[in-house]
């Protein structure tokens, strides 16, 4: 198994411009999230999905789109980047929702918008 | 809404001694969980130990163990034995028992000395 996988590492855009960020993971769970981290700040949830073709609204949702055509990938969508997006983002997912059910994290994708 | 704070910003400790890093929490629920994430310089967030709140008796993992004081909602992590790889991001974070959604501190930076 893969795992979670996220691309790309790395990415530099300018403010305004659009990009999606990839995330896959090939363990067959049904729950999959968008974190965002930022200096001094914990992980902070951006939009979560319980299964192919249901997403919600995590704690910072605004400036970004999601949609989950496929149980295996959840990408995350900045329509227009502004510079307030600059943050490392972690795709995380897991198998079932509550009780015990770990939750795997991607390597992550450091964003920059100039 | 439940927050997490972890009042350290950064802690040292000698190779081989023990740290305790800490935790506090602010939630009305009774069943949750409450987890320690360590983060290299790789990024990668890695799981070290989970408590579930129904449970009285505090989680352990080898070298890793906290003591949870759930009516004064702290949980904190204790690092025997510390090495070098113990280096690191260490994030406190809760989770309700029913959903997914996961809060986290803000992180203690850990540096361990040779």
């Amino acid at each position: 198994n893969a795992g979670v996988t996220q691309t790309p590492k790395f990415q530099v855009l300018k403010t305004g411009q659009s990009m999606t960020l990839q995330c896959a993971q090939d363990m067959n769970h049904e729950y999959m999230s968008w974190y965002r981290q930022d200096p001094g700040m914990g992980l902070r949830l951006i939009h979560y999905s319980v299964g192919a073709g249901i997403t919600d609204q995590g704690e910072v949702p605004n400036g970004y789109n999601v949609s989950r055509s496929t149980t295996e990938d959840f990408p995350l969508r900045l329509l227009s980047a502004a510079p307030s997006q600059t943050s490392v983002y972690f795709c995380a997912s897991s198998y079932g929702i509550g009780q015990d059910y770990e939750q795997y994290f991607g390597p992550g994708t450091r964003l920059t918008v100039t | 809404a439940q927050t997490v704070t972890q009042s350290q910003p950064e802690m040292s400790v000698q190779e081989a001694e023990t740290v305790t890093l800490s935790c506090t929490y602010d939630t009305s629920e009774s069943d949750y969980y409450l987890f320690w994430y360590k983060q290299p310089p790789s990024r990668q967030m890695i799981l070290v130990i989970r408590q579930e709140a129904y449970k009285q008796q505090n989680a352990t993992e080898n070298r890793f163990s906290v003591n949870f004081q759930k009516a004064a909602k702290s949980f904190s992590l204790k690092i025997s034995d510390s090495q070098l790889g113990d280096a690191a991001m260490y994030f406190c974070a809760y989770r309700m028992y029913n959903n997914n959604d996961m809060r986290f501190g803000a992180g203690t930076r850990l540096t361990v000395k040779p």
